[in-house]
């Protein structure tokens, strides 16, 4: 079964500074999809950034971007110019390229100080 | 619809009590799901509806719980005799096409059992 681990339960950054999201999962499939979605206080997932897994190109969107290691199967996301809306808790998820269902990690709560 | 709609938003309920939770999704959007998220943790995926297609039940963690889609419209997600332990966000999400990528979510609705 696939599994997804966020390691870092909690991390702050400082405003304009740059922050790291480490995420790392298990799978014996080759071709697949990772995801960072955000999570802010109003529920509501929102899609951040996705990465095809037989892309080596790291994906990046705006000030998000990863760092894809498909051998060491870690997909680490940096938030670069930290602003206060980015606040929220951060998810990293998985789907099977062939699957439907996404496999999400217990998330990291990012702290943005002014 | 312009996104996904899910009602109520917070629902209070008795245990032993049954509640049905309501999912509306973007019009023409063929895949539905739903997710549940208990307090500071990630998804955990339910159930899967894919147009007229059985549906994936295989998250649904016991019988009390039990959801329904008539074809491509609003789903119901029912859980009979509350239990403490059901107590989470329950989001709905739906894709235009049956794979892993193209979720939008809804805000969710949270469940409180006292």
């Amino acid at each position: 079964a696939q599994t997804v681990t966020q390691s870092q339960p909690e991390m702050s950054v400082q405003e304009a500074e740059t922050v790291t999201l480490s995420c790392t999962y298990d799978t014996s499939e080759s071709d697949y999809y990772l995801f960072w979605y955000k999570q802010p206080p109003s529920r509501q997932m929102i899609l951040v950034i996705r990465q095809e897994a037989y892309k080596q190109q790291n994906a990046t969107e705006n000030r998000f971007s990863v760092n894809f290691q498909k051998a060491a199967k870690s997909f680490s996301l940096k938030i670069s110019d930290s602003q206060l809306g980015d606040a929220a808790m951060y998810f990293c998820a998985y789907c099977w390229a062939a699957g439907n269902k996404l496999t999400f990690g217990g998330g990291t709560r990012v702290l943005v100080k002014p | 619809g312009a996104g996904v709609s899910q009602s109520p938003s917070n629902k209070v309920t008795e245990k032993g009590k049954d509640v049905e939770l309501r999912c509306d999704p973007i019009s023409g959007h063929t895949a539905l799901y739903w997710y549940r998220q208990r307090l500071g943790q990630g998804l955990e995926f339910l159930i899967y509806f894919q147009g007229n297609s059985a549906p994936d039940k295989s998250g649904l963690p016991s019988d009390r719980f039990s959801a329904e889609r008539t074809g491509e419209s609003v789903s119901t997600l029912t859980i009979q005799r509350t239990q403490q332990e059901d107590s989470a966000v329950y989001l709905c999400a739906s894709s235009l096409k049956d794979r892993g990528y193209g979720y939008t979510f809804g805000s969710g609705t949270r469940l409180t059992v006292v």
